[in-house]
């Protein structure tokens, strides 16, 4: 049973538009939630993060929202650039500091 | 400096064959993650280690696999036997206590025939 579930495999944006990433989860107890992004045949890299003490993070373009009543969080990215273009995987942990819960990934595609 | 340094990054095997894959954390770090990445189950934490010591295999499929961790810059990951199911790519991760990032490796991409 997946306890992190990212339900769109795949999102496709055009350039300079906004580009919104779901998150859903089942645990009620993750309290730290964590956004990766993966470019091919390279290793996910850490892009932005959220505690459960507040409802929303912002890192330049990219914003993090946060629905605990929903256990649902959302990355937004605007405005989206080709280089963007990469697998982005949610995640989730109980405590900051402990093991993390990965979402299955979705393939954002920005077209110029 | 070096970040975390994985091989082989691809592997071709057949069945039955034992597998070894092998992981360099980045140096201070002291946890070490295995994870399994496929396209059905997505980022799947096999096993972590914290300062050399396993503390939660219990994502290990079965019995065929085995981590260990004889210092600090060094894992290994072990499929024996093999087979086609295994087929993946395996990332390996480090970090510093007290932080939740982690540092990823490029990964195995395992092919079991």
């Amino acid at each position: 049973d997946q306890q992190v579930k990212q339900n769109s495999p795949s999102l496709s944006v055009q350039e300079g538009r906004i580009s919104i990433l779901n998150c859903d989860y089942t645990n009620s107890m993750f309290d730290y939630f964590l956004w990766y992004k993966k470019y091919p045949a390279e290793g996910p890299t850490f892009l932005i993060s959220i505690s459960s003490i507040k409802d929303k993070n912002e890192d330049g373009r990219f914003t993090v929202f946060l629905n605990k009543s929903a256990k649902h969080l959302s990355l937004h990215i605007v405005p989206s650039q080709p280089g963007d273009s990469a697998v982005y995987f949610c995640a989730a942990s109980v405590g900051y500091g402990n093991k993390l819960v990965f979402g299955a990934g979705t393939i954002l595609r920005v077209k110029s | 400096d070096a970040g975390v340094i994985q091989s082989p990054r691809h592997e071709v095997t057949e069945m039955g064959q034992e597998v070894t894959l092998r992981c360099k954390p980045i140096s201070g770090h002291n946890s070490l993650f295995w994870y399994r990445q496929t396209m059905m189950r997505g980022l799947e934490l096999l096993i972590y280690f914290n300062n050399n010591v396993p503390i939660d295999d219990s994502g290990m499929p079965e019995d065929r696999f085995s981590a260990k961790m004889p210092n600090a810059s060094f894992s290994t990951l072990k499929i024996q036997p093999s087979e086609p199911r295994d087929s993946a790519v395996y990332f390996c991760a480090s970090r510093t206590d007290g932080y939740s990032e982690q540092f990823f490796g490029p990964g195995t991409r395992l092919t079991v025939l």
